[in-house]
């Protein structure tokens, strides 16, 4: 079963603009984690949050967690066209376990 | 290229016949993990393996299912009895358990028919 909701399930935007999305999860996790999906491959690992860790910065990437609301945000600033693919948020709850992953944000650029 | 490959990379098959998956991790990495993906959703936990050992198996993983790594280097999945239910992307990906990044090979996209 998924761990949890990403929100929005899918985003539309034009190039340059920034492009935000969110990740909630139900359990206590050791880390969360972004991976990045073009269509029908396979994924592609974007950045790692710790637990007790609260924003995280790579590249154009800035991740925040807030384990009190048990959520997470991915915003990608000056998007581009390629950054057209699925977006996936995934949690462990211990370092080298299973990972839950969340149903995705399927996110257009439109050039 | 050292990253993580599955072969193949796509069968079709039909219902009740049997199929094998192979994945071949970083060649450094002791844990090897395999999901399944269905169209819209995202990966699920079938199993994983430390070394030769399997750690975990997902309730998902039914007795048609079987997973091997029988040295610790590559890994089989093999689904007997096909179902059009088993119709998916099974990924598999590969970590170093002083890591917590999985790296997630190319998936073999299966449609049983």
């Amino acid at each position: 079963s998924q761990q949890g909701e990403e929100d929005p399930q899918a985003l539309s935007i034009q190039e340059g603009e920034n492009a935000t999305m969110n990740c909630s999860y139900k359990t206590s996790i050791n880390n969360l984690q972004w991976y990045r999906q073009n269509s029908g491959r396979g994924l592609v690992h974007l950045i790692l949050i710790r637990s007790n860790e609260r924003e995280k910065h790579s590249g154009r990437l800035r991740v925040t967690l807030d384990t009190s609301k048990k959520s997470s945000s991915l915003l990608i600033t000056a998007s581009r066209a390629a950054d057209t693919a699925s977006y996936f948020c995934a949690t462990d709850k211990a370092a080298g376990n299973k990972l839950t992953f969340g149903g995705g944000t399927r996110v257009l650029v439109k050039p | 290229d050292t990253g993580v490959s599955q072969n193949p990379r796509h069968k079709i098959t039909k219902r009740g016949q049997n199929v094998t998956f192979r994945c071949d991790p970083i060649s450094e990495h002791n844990r090897l993990y395999w999901y399944r993906q269905t169209l819209g959703q995202g990966p699920e936990f079938l199993t994983y393996f430390q070394n030769e050992a399997q750690l975990e198996k997902s309730r998902l993983l039914s007795d048609r299912f079987s997973a091997e790594r029988p040295k610790g280097s590559f890994s089989t999945l093999e689904i007997q009895r096909t179902e059009q239910g088993d119709s998916a992307m099974y990924l598999c990906a590969s970590s170093d358990s002083a890591q917590e990044t999985q790296y997630f090979g190319p998936g073999t996209r299966l449609l049983v028919l």
